[in-house]
């Protein structure tokens, strides 16, 4: 059974920064290419970033460009989103995507 | 960016009835077309990728169909745990994105 599970979430001031951690199991981790997502409840997901199985390649929304960097460890079976200068529209649950399987998020929350 | 319209945007319906939902995409997206299911609460679950193939113990009684920028998902014979709200997904050009959820209730 493949599990996916993020940690790293919580409460940051405008201008903090995060490190969010994704892990999974049940599945050969260096095969497939990653992203993260976030969902603010209620509203539509929205993709964050991607990263390719070897971490050649990166892409990220416009609005995170410049502000998060996405990067994997593969041997750890681990890939990690650095959010620097976070602001407030950055609220919402992040989740990891893995070929289909997501796991149940962590929540961010940027408020002064 | 490509733009993706679901409709309706929601829908009531009863345990055992089939339910069409749509998405539309603002430009061709060739076969990287999938629907997830999510519930009140919980993270998204994918039942279909590539347009018609059914993820990892997903049901038969939801099927994909479609083609160049008009896509559907069918559920025959609603279960309880069927309602939920369904989301669409491209993820053939950059940036991925989702349409904008059907919600679906009991009538």
């Amino acid at each position: 059974e493949v599990q996916v599970v993020e940690s790293g979430g919580g409460l940051v001031q405008p201008g903090g920064s995060l490190r969010l951690s994704c892990t999974a199991s049940g599945l050969i981790f260096g095969r497939w290419s990653i992203n993260w997502v976030r969902q603010v409840p209620g509203n539509r997901p929205e993709w964050v970033s991607h990263i390719t199985e070897s971490g050649t390649s990166k892409y990220y929304a416009d609005s995170v460009k410049g502000r998060f960097t996405i990067s994997r460890d593969n041997s750890k079976n681990l890939v990690f989103l650095q959010m620097n200068n976070l602001r407030d529209e950055d609220t919402g649950i992040y989740y990891c995507a893995i070929t289909g399987y997501w796991g149940q998020g962590t929540p961010v929350t940027v408020s002064s | 960016d490509t733009q993706l319209t679901q409709s309706p945007s929601s829908l009531s319906a009863s345990v055992g009835d089939g339910v069409t939902i749509t998405c539309r995409a603002s430009q061709a997206v060739g076969i990287d077309v999938g629907w997830y299911q999510q519930r009140p609460g919980k993270g998204p679950k994918r039942l279909i990728y590539a347009v018609s193939d059914l993820h990892d113990g997903v049901p038969s009684r939801f099927t994909g169909s479609g083609s160049g920028t008009e896509f559907t998902l069918t559920i025959n014979g609603l279960q309880p745990e069927d309602f939920a709200t369904y989301y669409c997904l491209q993820s053939n050009t950059f940036p991925i994105t989702f349409g904008g959820g059907t919600r679906v209730d009991i009538k």
